[in-house]
């Protein structure tokens, strides 16, 4: 079976631009995760969708990140306009579920690196 | 304030040997304490899951060990092997939640042949 696929899987732009990053969850979850990975902070949890619709939100930065789940195969996590403390890895995860000990299935992240 | 702490930061230990990392948590209230292994430029993948009943859960290689009273865990590796070089991140479930998450910082383990 396929995992999480994200992309892209690397991106460079200048400071300024528009980012829009993008998710296929595994088939079949109903819990989609947008993280954030820093050598100084960890991962940190961005948004959490649950059957499309988002439940937690609380872990955006500020106005200028947005996340959209538009059907339950597609996800998009969108940095207008982006600025150099963006760069991060972004890792986009997604479970069966919605409570208890279910684990969550990680794809390989997109490495965002802004000039 | 919730919190998971990791040790130790790194470890570096030849290949065939066994070792164990440590992970004590202050998260309330408990629900579960997850293992992840994060291989250089992937993402985490889990190992084990173990809830406040469970005191150890076994992954092949890999044992992890709770205990709920002291708040305490353990992921242990049996026969190391140069894959098993990695990030291993203890991440503890706050309330009955699938995403209310505290993630440690990790321990960053090298295997030596």
């Amino acid at each position: 079976d396929a995992g999480v696929i994200q992309s892209p899987r690397h991106e460079v732009t200048e400071m300024g631009q528009e980012v829009t990053l993008r998710c296929k969850p595994i088939s079949g979850h109903n819990s989609l995760f947008w993280y954030r990975q820093t050598m100084m902070r960890g991962l940190e949890l961005l948004i959490y969708f649950n059957n499309n619709v988002p439940i937690d939100d609380s872990g955006m930065p500020e106005d200028r990140f947005s996340a959209k789940m538009p059907n339950a195969s597609f996800s998009t996590l969108k940095i207008q306009p982006s600025e150099p403390r963006d760069s991060a890895v972004y890792f986009c995860a997604s479970s069966s579920g919605r409570g208890g000990a279910q684990p969550q299935h990680f794809g390989d992240g997109t490495r965002l690196s802004i000039l | 304030k919730n919190q998971v702490e990791q040790s130790p930061q790194s470890l570096i230990i030849l290949e065939g040997k066994n070792c164990t990392l440590q992970c004590n948590y202050t998260v309330s209230p408990f629900s579960n304490l997850r293992w992840y292994k994060q291989d250089t430029g992937r993402g985490p993948v889990s190992l084990t899951i173990m809830t406040f009943s469970e005191n150890t859960k076994s992954n092949g290689r890999y044992t992890a060990t709770l205990d709920a009273d002291t708040k305490q865990s353990s992921l242990h590796i049996t026969a190391s092997q140069l894959s098993d070089s990695a990030s291993y991140i203890c991440v503890v479930s706050f309330m009955d939640s699938n995403y209310q998450l505290i993630w440690g910082a990790g321990t960053k383990l090298i295997i030596k042949p």
